[in-house]
């Protein structure tokens, strides 16, 4: 039980172009979803909260217009990075918190590697 | 802010030997875990452990949270236990704050 998938697993995409990464709770709902950024070698650092049915909160320093979230039901959220650049090429990962359960149960997608060129 | 220290940062080991993984905090915690993150980049949880000590399998972990310290141990190292190891700790309805890691390799 509690699966999380991405989707897509690895994306390379153009400068200025926008891409959209999916994340899914397969055997939950999940009221509350969680995005990570991963620069290589680092740790995991928390870009926004996502909550079901409303607006999501950006940790302080990402831009909410660049990266659009979207929790528009129990199990599935969106990341749309807006208008990619290189700097904006890691590894992005997300979580899920079963509803009703504490915030700190989150369970991890497998990630999606973006690049940039 | 608040910090997550983990030690050592990177650890090269021959396969059956035993390690100790540590994740110094710099605040209260009421909830501290460990994750393996596999070479493909999946997050396992391995432990939710906010205080005391659990084990499973070969692994355990102890968590002092008064002296704001927590210990992953590995026996019997496999090479299957590579990857980098976090610890993360939160307290209340705070946000998960993720630890620096420590990069295990398991040499044959």
């Amino acid at each position: 039980g509690a699966v999380v998938s991405q989707h897509p697993s690895r994306v390379i995409c153009k400068s200025g172009t926008s891409v959209k990464i999916e994340c899914r709770s397969l055997d939950f709902q999940a009221t509350t979803m969680f995005w990570y950024r991963q620069f290589p070698k680092q740790s995991l650092m928390l870009m926004a909260t996502s909550n079901e049915g409303s607006k999501a909160t950006y940790e302080q320093g990402v831009e909410k217009d660049k990266f659009l979230i979207n929790h528009a039901s129990l199990t599935l959220s969106t990341l749309t990075v807006t208008s990619a650049h290189p700097e904006d090429s890691s590894f992005y990962i997300c979580s899920a918190s079963p509803s009703g359960g504490e915030t700190y149960e989150q369970y991890f997608g497998p990630g999606t590697r973006l690049t940039v060129t | 802010g608040i910090q997550v220290e983990q030690s050592p940062p990177d650890l090269i080991l021959q396969e059956g030997a035993n390690s100790t993984l540590r994740c110094n905090f710099s605040d209260s915690v009421n909830n501290l875990q460990w994750f393996h993150q596999n070479p493909w980049g999946q997050l396992i949880n391995l432990f939710y452990i906010p205080s005391g000590t659990k084990q499973n399998g070969r692994l355990s972990a102890t968590t002092v949270a008064t002296e704001r310290y927590s210990l992953l141990y590995i026996s019997s190292s496999q090479t299957t236990d590579s990857g980098v190891y976090f610890c993360a700790r939160s307290f209340g309805n705070e946000k998960l704050t993720f630890g620096t890691g420590t990069r295990l390799t398991i040499i044959p």
